[in-house]
């Protein structure tokens, strides 16, 4: 079966610091790999996909990178976070009619 | 312009009570799909259902049916004999054809509902 993992689950960083934020998935090949973040009690906005290695497409224009380096890999960065990159990271593989299957998701403060 | 449109912030509704959450949507595409997700306290993000834009009758899954308006562009979700488990924030979201290969969803803001004892 296919599972999706992502993690840390929890970060605290200080405006500045670099980000490094990883997921990978199981149990498929060449799958679409999406990273959406949540901002606190609102909806997701997607930032980035990837429909293969080293295929990257930024949504929206922010302080975040993403980077594919393996197929079932998909690692979301900053080198300096900013406070307003605050929230829920979650990153999505998609299947079949096109519904997403999440991650845990990683809960991101900038203090 | 808001593609998905959630009116409803917060429901509270009493247990084993039927329950609508609204979604209205807008898209000049004509394959398009409609999709459901529940989001507990937790963070992770559950699917529950999904309606394509052809599907003909409305899609069903357990508990948990779509309300699909095409005319109207709407996408309501039905939670039957509500549990508190239920508690929780519900997003509607929509995929739009194929764009450079990748399908996209976008989501509403969410609706959070509340399941009274």
């Amino acid at each position: 079966s296919q599972t999706i993992h992502q993690w840390p689950a929890t970060l605290v960083q200080p405006v500045g610091s670099p980000l490094s934020l990883e997921c990978t998935v199981e149990g498929t090949s060449n799958p679409n790999l999406y990273w959406y973040r949540q901002a606190a009690g609102r909806g997701l906005q997607l930032l980035f996909y990837s429909v293969g290695i080293g295929q990257i497409s930024s949504e929206v224009p922010q302080n975040l990178s993403a980077s594919r380096p393996q197929d079932r890999q998909f690692i979301l960065s900053s080198k300096k976070l900013l406070l307003s990159d605050s929230g829920f990271y979650l990153c999505a593989w998609i299947r079949g009619a096109g519904e997403l299957f999440f991650g845990e998701g990683s809960r991101l403060t900038v203090l | 312009a808001q593609k998905i449109t959630q009116t409803q912030p917060g429901m509270f509704v009493q247990e084993k009570e039927a329950v609508t959450l609204d979604c209205t949507y807008d898209t000049s595409d004509q394959s398009y799909g409609l999709f459901w997700y529940k989001q507990p306290s937790s963070g992770e993000m559950i699917f529950l259902i999904y309606q394509g834009s052809y599907d003909e009758q409305n899609a069903t899954e357990g508990r948990y049916s779509l309300n699909f308006q095409k005319a109207r562009k709407s996408a309501n979700l039905v939670i039957s004999a509500s549990q508190l488990g239920d508690s929780a924030m519900y997003f509607c979201a929509m995929r739009e054809g194929l764009i450079q290969g990748a399908q996209k969803l976008v989501f509403g803001q969410g609706t959070r509902l509340t399941i009274n004892p």
